[in-house]
């Protein structure tokens, strides 16, 4: 089965700065991965999906990118809002596993 | 609006069983298919199990294969899992998810229940 592996495992950053995640796949799924915030005691919510398809309402500062092994999320300028933990899950074909997230904190 | 609704989790002995639920509205829910993915205590994320949208096609983690079963009715507009042989280990909140495109299972999550606790112990 593929492995989906992200790093970090968490960071902290100040507001206003630019965040980037990387999820690496131990085999190429094309462009088969999304991404999902989860707030502390809420359900999961998504955020891109295709590697770099902006979900709707989803604000313009996360953006998505990769293909094959590599991809990476961008926050672009950070907000308190954005505090959580951010998981990538690739949907090629089962299992649709997920990596083992990145907790996302303001410094 | 586009709504999950889960139920039937609760607290059971180890070797115990139970049949989640999932109750969908607000699409045409035989087109999509659906899958559980649960969240043990303070980890991440594991996706459990997936089923076509006509049911035909069936997907399990190999840590529940043998031991969980998805099911729909697309009569009901429900999803099932039903979850035998329970282990401590399988304590989390299951949630089940829509996924976004219709007529495939190569699409992202677009849509999540609340989740149903299920507690072994």
């Amino acid at each position: 089965d593929i492995q989906m592996t992200q790093s970090p495992s968490s960071l902290s950053a100040s507001v206003g700065d630019r965040v980037t995640i990387t999820c690496r796949a131990s085999q190429g799924i094309s462009n088969y991965l999304a991404w999902f915030q989860q707030k502390p005691g809420k359900v999961p919510r998504l955020l891109i999906y295709a590697a770099s398809t902006l979900q709707s309402g989803v604000p313009s500062r996360f953006s998505g990118s990769g293909s094959g092994t590599d991809f990476t999320l961008t926050i672009s300028s950070l907000q308190p809002e954005d505090v959580a933990t951010y998981y990538c899950q690739k949907y090629n074909s089962a299992p649709w596993t997920f990596g083992q997230g990145t907790k996302v904190e303001i410094k | 609006e586009v709504q999950l609704v889960e139920s039937g989790g609760g607290l059971v002995q180890p070797g115990g069983s139970l049949r989640l639920s999932c109750a969908a509205s607000g699409f045409i829910f035989s087109t999509y298919a659906m899958s559980w993915v649960r969240q043990a205590p303070g980890k991440g994320l594991e996706w459990v199990s997936g089923i076509s949208g006509g049911g035909s096609n069936k997907y399990y983690a190999d840590s529940v294969k043998g031991r969980f079963t998805i099911s729909r009715d697309n009569s009901k507009f429900t999803l099932y899992l039903q979850i035998n042989s329970l282990r401590t280990e399988d304590t989390a909140i299951y949630y089940c998810a829509k996924f976004i495109d219709d007529r495939t299972v190569r699409a992202a999550s677009d849509i999540w229940g609340q989740g149903t606790m299920v507690t072994v112990s």
